[in-house]
């Protein structure tokens, strides 16, 4: 099957700073996402990027397809921002589920 | 809201005892993905549907375990017998189709004594 692997696994910054989250997979994709856990377990959907760039507010994603690779970038981190980001991605051809890494778990201090 | 309900939201259950999830996934949905989760870990693919066909099951899916999808409708995940080991949250997904975005429902945490 398709690997995911994410990078860091763990982060922990202070309010205000930026981070970049890293996904690199190991085959050509058809989707792509990326989630972040909340404590209650709900998966909270930030983007789905199969390819290009796109922004939300402080958040934003860019999947390079062609290199296998997708970046989340966190802008002026918020406490609330704390949990688990999961990056997904459906393989080329598959027509099958979402192969998940093993995410990278954030803390923002105050 | 993402739409896809589950119930019931958290279960303890004794080792031995079945139970029984359900999900409603987006209505004009036709796909629906179950996943497991334990702690630490990434979500991993259980099984999927088509309408009401069963078109993939993950090795992960024991004989112990059983899904269904009357009708195309709301599924059901049973795990029967159940084990400690089968502690964990049961996810279930509600894609439009392969290759768009998929949505999930708030889970099942599920805890086996």
């Amino acid at each position: 099957g398709i690997q995911v692997e994410q990078s860091p696994p763990d982060l922990i910054l202070q309010e205000g700073a930026n981070s970049t989250l890293r996904c690199n997979f190991s085959d050509s994709v058809n989707n792509l996402q990326w989630f972040h856990q909340n404590p209650w377990g709900q998966l909270i959907n930030l983007f789905y990027i199969p390819s290009g760039t796109k922004q939300n507010g402080r958040l934003s994603a860019t999947t390079v397809a062609t290199e296998r690779y997708s970046l989340l970038y966190i802008s002026s981190s918020q406490t609330t921002d704390s949990g688990v980001y999961f990056c997904a991605v459906e393989r080329r051809g598959s027509g099958y589920a979402l192969n998940f890494g093993k995410g990278t778990s954030l803390l923002v201090t105050p | 809201d993402t739409g896809v309900s589950q119930n019931p939201r958290h279960k303890i259950t004794k080792r031995g005892q079945n139970v029984t999830f359900r999900c409603d996934p987006i209505s004009e949905h036709n796909r629906l993905y179950w996943y497991r989760q334990t702690l630490g870990q990434g979500p991993e693919f259980l099984t999927y549907f088509q309408n009401e066909a069963q078109l993939e099951k993950s090795r992960l899916l024991s004989d112990r375990f059983s899904a269904e999808r009357p009708k195309g409708s709301f599924s059901t995940l049973e795990i029967q017998r159940t084990e400690q080991g089968d502690s964990a949250m049961y996810l279930c997904a509600s894609p439009e189709g392969s290759g768009t975005e998929a949505f999930f429902g708030q889970g099942t945490r599920l805890t086996v004594v």
